[in-house]
């Protein structure tokens, strides 16, 4: 199972919007709503964002949303602020026995 | 409050065994599904298997089949990821991570990871 595809770096300056896309194929991004989305700091653990898609836990801000067509996921940060800076990982249920794949991850910099 | 709290960081050499565990605390042991992510040095995260403490049920990533063994010990609330005869290619961090109640949709909480350093 291939990794699914994220641009490997983007940017914005505090107070826009970015959108991280995160491409798979017709066997797990595009054939499931189970798409998640987690941010890692440096050093950190991953921390859950978005879920099934568009789904945020108790505790995310709602400058995070999510959206999919296709084989392709999006997660877009509005009102980008200092502490958004992180990586940024998608992930797909895929399946099978089961299976997830995870995207190779984005950079986000806030200039 | 749901915790996972992982084993510390440790340095083997390669053909050595190793086995670093994931304790849960805060909720009931039995009832999720417990998955293994491995990060190597300056990548991304790769799930390598899950487990249900409850009645034991293992599966693995077809990557991982074969390379690791995932278990659970379920009287001290643990799971464990094990290797028989490490590589410098298993040098990464690993992170135990869970499910929440009834679904695989996506990971809920994370333990803070475990650095597993191979070198001769």
């Amino acid at each position: 199972q291939s990794a699914l595809t994220q641009p490997a770096s983007v940017s914005g300056s505090p107070g826009q919007s970015i959108t991280i896309s995160c491409t798979g194929t017709s066997s797990d991004v595009g054939n499931y709503n189970l798409v998640s989305w987690y941010q890692q700091h440096p050093g950190k653990a991953p921390k859950l964002m978005l879920y099934e898609v568009t789904k945020r836990p108790s505790g995310v801000s709602n400058r995070f949303s999510g959206s999919k067509s296709g084989n392709t996921a999006s997660l877009t940060i509005s009102g980008l602020q200092a502490e958004d800076e992180a990586d940024y990982y998608c992930c797909s249920y895929a399946g099978r026995s089961p299976n997830w794949v995870f995207g190779g991850g984005t950079k986000l910099t806030v200039l | 409050e749901v915790q996972l709290e992982q084993s510390g960081a440790e340095v083997k050499k390669p053909g050595e065994s190793l086995k670093i565990s994931c304790k849960g605390s805060g909720y009931t042991f039995t009832n999720y599904w417990i998955g293994w992510v491995r990060q190597m040095p300056g990548k991304g995260l790769e799930w390598m298997g899950i487990i249900y403490p409850g009645d034991f049920d293992t599966r693995y990533s077809p990557s991982f089949q074969g390379q690791v063994t995932i278990s659970a010990d379920k009287s001290i609330t643990t799971a464990y990821l094990q290797w028989s005869s490490l590589k410098a290619s298993d040098t990464a961090m690993y992170y135990c991570a869970r499910h929440p109640s009834g679904t695989w949709s996506y990971f809920d909480y994370w333990g803070q990871g475990t650095l597993v350093t191979v070198s001769s």
